[in-house]
């Protein structure tokens, strides 16, 4: 597709539980971005990938955030044993040199 | 400490009262300064990137410039749909390859 694609766009999960949660980046950018979105907050780094090397993980919050990338495409950002606190708006990006950089729509993650 | 600013929180316009929008930075080494627009329930959407001071970008109603301690976003008689948030974001070398974000400003023109 033309733009960086996220799925679910919503998620409602109870605590406790684990959640996935999808970015389909544009095809051909090299690098992707994970941040959340609280409300009320600024965009919160999480994690950085960037074709073959291996990942900027210095943003993820505790050892339950996690991420892999597959292929240098898709991402999937997986919480386990979810927290209220995890509540926000998950957003990707994808980058590619010349082309600059395009957010995804998000996913927003409600625990409850 | 490395930090990014933005002023106001929240910017009541009307229609054709033009204004600016203020991102302050203290970081070494910057990279690029980013400036974003954020409508509810979307994405950032990318407007602009400033790399050194003095630099300046336009696009339609909107203008951006840089000096070595802020960036300025200037909205020339602006209509209700500039009404959004937006967002800066810097890029340094203390930061590796990730962006620090401003916490926004909240922009509503009235028709």
């Amino acid at each position: 597709g033309a733009g960086v694609s996220q799925s679910p766009s919503n998620k409602v999960t109870e605590k406790g539980k684990d959640v996935e949660l999808r970015c389909d980046p544009i095809s051909g950018h090299t690098a992707l971005y994970w941040y959340r979105q609280s409300l009320g907050q600024g965009l919160e780094f999480l994690i950085y990938f960037q074709g073959n090397s291996a990942p900027d993980k210095s943003g993820l919050p505790s050892d339950r955030f996690s991420a892999e990338r597959t292929g240098g495409s898709v991402s999937t950002l997986t919480i386990q044993r979810t927290q209220q606190e995890d509540s926000a708006v998950y957003l990707c990006a994808s980058f590619r040199l010349g082309s600059g950089y395009t957010f995804g729509s998000g996913t927003r993650l409600t625990v409850v | 400490e490395d930090q990014v600013t933005q002023s106001p929180e929240a910017l009541r316009l009307q229609e054709g009262e033009s204004s600016s929008l203020n991102c302050s930075y203290t970081v070494s080494g910057l990279r690029g300064l980013f400036w974003y627009r954020q409508d509810p329930g979307k994405g950032p959407e990318f407007l602009f990137t400033l790399y050194s001071a003095g630099e300046e970008k336009e696009k339609e109603r909107l203008k951006a410039t840089l000096t070595k301690k802020e960036s300025f976003l200037h909205i020339t008689a602006p209509k209700p749909e500039d009404s959004a948030t937006y967002l800066c974001a810097v890029q340094a070398r203390s930061y590796g390859q990730n962006f620090v974000f401003g916490p926004g400003t909240r922009l509503s023109v009235l028709p």
